[in-house]
């Protein structure tokens, strides 16, 4: 079965970038999908397809996908950022999530 | 606006049938343009795939669970159920509904139901 591999957690100092990534074999063929997810809420996407945000995620979201490894970047991070993250493709007809990563804003 | 909300019981006894029901609003199930997805994640961890169902009543599911689950749709009522068999404690956790639209992204979730699995 496919696997996706998460980093189990990544810190950034207020108002600087971070990087979140997911390895996945071939990964740069998928449409790969993130998700923030808050404290006792569920989770709400992030960017779509590699690199695209819905309407209502600011601009200091976005994505990459290349080879093996998927990339979700947060600019100028907020303590509002502060939560857990999750990748996400589709292999053949089973959906797959990533383990999840713990953003801490420091 | 399309909303999802979970029911069913938040307590079932080991062994027994884990059923769950999907009702949606703001949507038609019968529009035929989406998938209808359950996935779950226990306290503390990840989220976990567990299947999803076209309005067709065409199936996929994780096929570690495949032996245990059954995903249905009643469109008449426009909502979609999960039943899950030989229960264990370790199928305890919060459950969720969602629509799965283009690139099989999970454009909306219900707010999830905790079920949990003791006797």
């Amino acid at each position: 079965s496919y696997e996706l591999t998460q980093p189990l957690s990544v810190s950034v100092a207020l108002g600087q970038t971070a990087t979140i990534t997911c390895g996945g074999y071939n990964i740069g063929t998928k449409n790969v999908h993130w998700y923030q997810q808050q404290p006792g809420q569920a989770p709400v996407l992030v960017i779509y397809r590699d690199n695209n945000r819905p309407s209502g995620i600011p601009e200091r979201f976005s994505g990459s996908n290349s080879r093996n490894t998927a990339t979700l970047t947060i600019s100028r991070a907020q303590a509002g950022d502060e939560a857990d993250y999750y990748c996400q493709v589709t292999d053949g007809f089973t959906v797959v999530f990533g383990g999840g990563t713990k953003l801490t804003v420091l | 606006q399309v909303r999802l909300q979970e029911s069913g019981p938040g307590l079932v006894k080991p062994s027994q049938t884990l059923s769950l029901t999907c009702i949606v609003s703001g949507d038609y199930i019968s529009s035929g343009s989406y998938f209808w997805s359950w996935i779950r994640q226990p306290a503390g961890k990840g989220l976990e795939w567990i299947g999803r169902i076209f309005s067709s009543g065409s199936t996929n599911y994780n096929p570690s669970l495949r032996s245990r689950v059954t995903i249905s749709v009643d469109t008449s009522k426009n909502q979609f159920s999960l039943n899950l068999t030989s229960t264990t404690a370790a199928d305890t956790a919060v459950y969720y509904c969602a629509r799965e639209g283009s690139s099989s992204r999970i454009e909306y979730w219900g707010q999830g139901i905790l079920v949990t699995v003791s006797s």
